[in-house]
């Protein structure tokens, strides 16, 4: 079946220096993607998402890249602090017209250390 | 704090016992997603509703669950029986329309003995 995908499990950064996370999509349908990040015990938390007419887009220290082409999609974290030691998923939305609409698809997530 | 809430947050229960967990969305969303997280897994789509009408179950969600959003508010989902398999985090999420972001809540951890 088609699904998400993350191609690095584990990433380890330095407090400062810029994290990047990648995700494998196999859905041409989905137009809407999403990262979340989950720490220990609580529930994903959104952090930002990007709609499949866009390629880019940026918020607080974080921007999405979203290549088509390729179904690739990634996150990238601007001065990775230790508060953003956490599991960050991206998630799929499936395209308008199907209807499972608004049913979010999951990756397996990349567990993110950021060591002071 | 997203505005999405779950009671209990965390539920040890034995084999065989019923339990029914309750999610109370973001006020004025009218979509509320139901969905289990295992360790080290992504959260998989259990069902959804859109007000009280529910509209979709994942094969995931056998015959021994049960979810009711009665008056298009707070949702229930119960589970029957409970096998050992259950033991999963049981997440809840909720948004303002389809296609819209969704914020979740912070999960109830079911423990199954």
């Amino acid at each position: 079946g088609e699904s998400v995908g993350l191609h690095l499990p584990t990433l380890s950064v330095q407090e400062g220096d810029n994290s990047i996370i990648n995700c494998a999509y196999s859905n041409s349908a989905s137009d809407y993607f999403i990262w979340y990040k989950q720490e220990s015990g609580k529930g994903p938390q959104f952090i930002i998402d990007i709609r499949s007419n866009m390629d880019k887009r940026q918020g607080q220290r974080v921007t999405v890249l979203l290549n088509k082409t390729v179904k690739h999609l990634s996150l990238q974290i601007a001065a990775t602090q230790p508060g953003d030691s956490a599991v960050y998923f991206c998630a799929e939305n499936i395209g308008a017209g199907g209807t499972s609409y608004g049913k979010l698809t999951f990756g397996q997530g990349t567990i993110l250390t950021v060591h002071p | 704090d997203t505005g999405v809430s779950q009671d209990p947050r965390h539920k040890i229960t034995k084999r065989g016992q019923n339990v029914t967990f309750r999610c109370d969305p973001i006020s004025e969303h009218n979509r509320l997603y139901w969905y289990r997280q295992t360790l080290g897994q992504g959260p998989e789509f259990l069902t959804y509703f859109q007000n009280e009408a529910q509209l979709e179950k994942s094969r995931l969600l056998s015959d021994r669950f049960s979810a009711e959003r009665p008056k298009g508010s707070f949702s229930t989902l119960e589970i029957q029986r409970t096998e050992q398999g259950d033991s999963a985090m049981y997440l809840c999420a909720s948004s303002l329309v389809p296609g819209e972001t969704q914020y979740f809540g912070p999960g109830t951890r079911l423990l199954v003995l």
